[in-house]
């Protein structure tokens, strides 16, 4: 059984302040995608990184695959209130196409 | 974008009955459809993987006579709580399977209370 494992669970900031999730596991996956859930709402897909030591930058946010294939970060840079949200790594082995998602980092962003 | 619905959007149901669900790729074909489960301020936990024109695929320890999965067309799959109980309660997720790349695009959820 894969495990995704993400830290912190929990993170509450001001506007402004930077901050880093991170998504690890000892397993290799193929792909490891990055969403972003909002309360009552399914996810959204934010970015899939598929290749070790990938990085791939959205506006604020910078995703890094590790170089094992094992684990990802999501960096925050100058976080905002509409930046709340609940998110999730999520990863694919192999060939297969079914999503191990991690246990979920809670972030909240306050004035 | 691809977009998945589902229907309903909440469900308020007695308890020893069965609530259907349904999840609808709107603009393209998904042959291949999965089922989440969300607790509270939880992550996803699948339960099935449903594929069109044959038998679903459970996750250990689901239920396949508690959560009939249904998927009769390229569009369309349902996922039916049988004899609901209060622990049944959560927030079931589809999503349909797209592209070349296998993306996973995810419905808006439904908010299931057996009362």
């Amino acid at each position: 059984t894969q495990l995704l494992e993400q830290s912190p669970q929990f993170l509450s900031i001001q506007e402004g302040e930077n901050l880093t999730v991170y998504c690890n596991s000892s397993s290799v996956f193929s792909s490891l995608q990055w969403y972003r859930q909002e309360p009552g709402e399914g996810p959204v897909l934010l970015v899939t990184v598929v290749t070790g030591g990938e990085v791939k930058k959205l506006k604020r946010l910078t995703f890094q695959f590790g170089d094992a294939r094992k684990d990802s970060s999501l960096h925050i840079t100058a976080a905002q209130p509409g930046d709340t949200g609940l998110y999730l790594c999520a990863g694919v082995a192999g060939t297969a196409s079914k999503l191990t998602f991690g246990t979920g980092t809670r972030l909240q962003v306050t004035l | 974008g691809a977009v998945v619905s589902q229907h309903p959007s909440r469900v308020i149901c007695k308890s020893g009955t069965s609530v259907k669900i349904e999840c609808r790729s709107l603009d393209f074909q998904a042959t291949t459809m999965f089922w989440y489960r969300q607790f509270p301020k939880k992550s996803l936990m699948l339960m099935a993987t449903s594929n069109e024109g044959s038998k679903a695929t459970y996750e250990q320890g689901v239920e396949k006579d508690k959560f009939l999965i249904n998927h009769a067309s390229l569009t369309l799959s349902t996922l039916t709580v049988t004899s609901a109980h209060p622990e049944d309660s959560s927030f079931y997720i589809c999503s349909a399977l797209a592209g070349e790349r296998g993306t996973q695009y995810f419905g808006p959820g439904t908010r299931l209370t057996v009362l």
